[in-house]
């Protein structure tokens, strides 16, 4: 079954550096979005990308973040300068339009933030 | 504002059917999915409903009402491994920007007892 892979599973890193998540969707998919979810609290949504540029970002999403789709397997998350509250499970998901169902998300980055 | 509520917790016994609720408030609505979410990892697909009614699936059901405003996820001959949490969430319409990002309850931990 197509997944979607994530890396790396578990990360930390000191407040104030770059980070940068990255992800491989299914292939035959155009639609890619990244969540998050801090410990203990709702899935949040972060961010959706198509046709090379975002769709949609949420008010989580300010000028830290950003996104890429640098070839045309990975997409990536990057956060400029880490917070502590930046501390969380953060999910990519992709999804086909021709699905009409759901996502297939990734297994998750743990990004801790010391 | 977008609102997805589902009880905290439940507690059923092996070998049982429970049923797990979802109400939403939202500004737009094109599906409602559950999913099912084991400690530390990432959300796995159950069921989606865009249409009123019951949608069967194994030991899994869901159901939807749109003029209520309401789901459930029916689980049936329950077991330990089914003790997770349950998320109900909710896409809205798309926008013009192709989007079809989901607002996402907090979730319902159910513990199966033997």
């Amino acid at each position: 079954e197509p997944e979607v892979t994530q890396t790396p599973s578990h990360q930390v890193t000191q407040m104030g550096q770059e980070v940068i998540l990255r992800c491989v969707p299914i292939s035959n998919h155009l639609y890619f979005y990244w969540y998050r979810q801090i410990l203990g609290q709702k899935v949040e949504f972060l961010v959706s990308f198509y046709n090379n540029e975002i769709s949609e970002k949420s008010e989580i999403f300010d000028d830290q973040f950003s996104v890429e789709r640098p070839d045309g397997s990975n997409f990536t998350l990057k956060i400029r300068s880490t917070k502590l509250e930046d501390s969380a499970m953060y999910f990519c998901a992709s999804s086909d339009p021709q699905e009409g169902y759901g996502y297939t998300f990734g297994s998750g980055t743990r990004l801790t933030v010391v | 504002g977008q609102n997805i509520d589902q009880p905290t917790e439940m507690t059923a016994t092996e070998g049982a059917i429970v049923q797990i609720n979802c109400t939403y408030q939202t500004s737009g609505f094109n599906g409602l999915f559950w999913y099912q979410q084991h400690a530390g990892e990432a959300p796995t697909f159950l069921s989606y409903n865009v249409l009123d009614g019951l949608e069967e699936k194994g030991r899994f059901s869901s159901f939807l009402s749109r003029s209520k405003g309401y789901s459930y996820l029916l689980l049936k001959e329950l077991q330990m491994k089914d003790s997770a949490s349950y998320l109900c969430a909710v896409r809205l319409n798309y926008n013009a920007g192709n989007n079809r990002k989901l607002i996402w309850g907090l979730g319902t931990s159910l513990a199966v007892n033997p």
